[in-house]
């Protein structure tokens, strides 16, 4: 099993839309977990951390369930400039794990 | 917000030359990382370094890869012998004890 799992997508939703992505980890003593967002032909840009109890930042939540082993994101009122590949990562401190990431598409 | 930087942005190198990335880390991180990206596909893993040493590498860093801190500020890559699946971004990112950040991203095309 890969150690982070992601829907590459693409997610084609029209402005406006509301729109969640999940990110399956399989290594239990995994630390800490962040969602990025990178551009085409840039670097992966640190969105948000990401906790049990939950975190929000404007349109923005993410959220972790360590029972089940999954972090989520979910964009509400989506803008044509949230299109982008967002990744999920976790950490221990010896790396920083990857998902593949989901490649989100908002049209007009 | 602290930054990250990486020189040069764009590298163009010849088969089996050696290339030499730079990044300069944020001052008070102490976890340093090395990942690359192919054009269209992940961000993978290379190498990560903590007080002064290689802590945890991938099977992709193998003996022509080197990583290096030589001054307490910068951290580099070296690739000694450069071939043409090398080329990719190259991404240096540093870690607090909790946050990690990118830099911009070396852009390798060996030719």
């Amino acid at each position: 099993r890969k150690e982070v799992e992601q829907d590459p997508g693409p997610f084609n939703v029209p402005e406006g839309a509301t729109v969640a992505f999940n990110c399956t980890y399989s290594n239990s003593a995994s630390q800490s977990f962040f969602w990025y967002r990178q551009d085409c032909r840039k670097e992966p840009k640190l969105l948000m951390s990401v906790y049990s109890s939950g975190n929000e930042d404007g349109r923005f939540t993410a959220q972790l369930n360590r029972a089940s082993q999954y972090i989520s994101l979910l964009i509400r009122d989506s803008k044509l400039s949230d299109s982008a590949t967002y990744l999920c990562l976790w950490r221990s401190f010896q790396k920083l794990v990857f998902g593949t990431g989901t490649r989100l598409l908002v049209s007009p | 917000e602290p930054e990250v930087t990486q020189t040069p942005s764009h590298q163009v190198t010849q088969m089996g030359q050696e290339v030499i990335l730079r990044c300069v880390p944020i001052s008070n991180h102490l976890y340093f990382y090395w990942y690359r990206q192919i054009l269209g596909q992940k961000v993978e893993f290379l190498v990560s370094f903590y007080n002064n040493e290689i802590s945890e590498k991938s099977e992709i860093f193998d003996d022509q890869f080197s990583v290096e801190r030589p001054d307490g500020s910068n951290f580099t890559l070296k690739i000694r012998s450069t071939k043409l699946e090398d080329s990719a971004m190259y991404f240096c990112a540093s870690g607090g004890n909790t946050e990690a950040f990118f830099g911009q991203g070396t852009r390798l095309t060996v030719v």
